[in-house]
């Protein structure tokens, strides 16, 4: 089956503690990225990836950091996380920019 | 990024079509309309897309104005399993991402 999963799905941290949140998709696609939601704002774009090693920032990158290292995994990091990280996060892939987006679950993350 | 506006809810009754209203007055010649939707608790899925002509899957119909300043996406026999926010979203074929805005949340009513 064709997806995005995404781990952990729920977790609940303290500021400073370095976390990362896994993203693996099985559909060969090159392109992915990372949004994070709150309410009211809607989705906003935080790094996303062309392809192999190559990323870049999207709306809203500070405090965060991405690696692609290989084409299937797209790891967000959070180095330092603050309270306002907390968020619902999503992982997506397409095969190409601005196609079709495929979305993972989401993970819920709660900075204390 | 080019802009849409939508409503912030509609309701619609189980079994009927819903119509949800997009308007885009400032779309460019190479923006894609697509649709996006979010059901509660899971991340947004692929509805629809299109560039000019109005647009048909399994899951909903696509009616873009002629002069591309607005769109409708219908979905035929709302059921309840359609309660969702939907997203209309203008997406040049370069861009690197999908600008979501707040959406409208649609209401079925059993």
């Amino acid at each position: 089956e064709a997806q995005v999963t995404q781990n952990p799905r729920y977790l609940i941290t303290v500021t400073g503690k370095k976390l990362t949140v896994t993203c693996s998709q099985n559909m060969n696609h090159e392109y992915m990225s990372w949004y994070r939601q709150d309410p009211g704002l809607g989705l906003r774009q935080i790094y996303y990836s062309m392809n192999v090693e190559v990323t870049d920032k999207g709306d809203v990158p500070e405090g965060y950091k991405v690696s692609r290292k290989e084409k299937r995994n797209f790891p967000l990091i959070l180095e330092s996380p603050s309270p306002n990280q907390t968020s619902l996060y999503f992982c997506a892939s397409s095969s190409s920019g601005g196609g079709k987006e495929f979305f993972g679950p989401g993970t819920r993350l709660t900075v204390l | 990024d080019a802009k849409t506006t939508q409503p912030n809810s509609m309701e619609s009754n189980e079994e009927e079509p819903v119509h949800l209203p997009c308007n885009h007055s400032t779309i460019s010649g190479t923006d894609y309309i697509h649709w996006y939707r979010q059901l509660p608790s899971q991340g947004p899925e692929y509805v629809i897309h299109g560039l000019t002509s109005n647009v048909n899957n399994r899951m909903a119909s696509l009616a873009i104005a002629e002069d591309r300043k607005s769109s409708t996406l219908i979905l035929h026999r709302a059921t309840l399993r359609d309660a969702a926010v939907y997203y209309c979203i203008l997406f040049w074929s370069g861009a690197n991402n999908l600008f979501f805005g707040t959406g409208t949340r649609l209401t079925v009513i059993p």
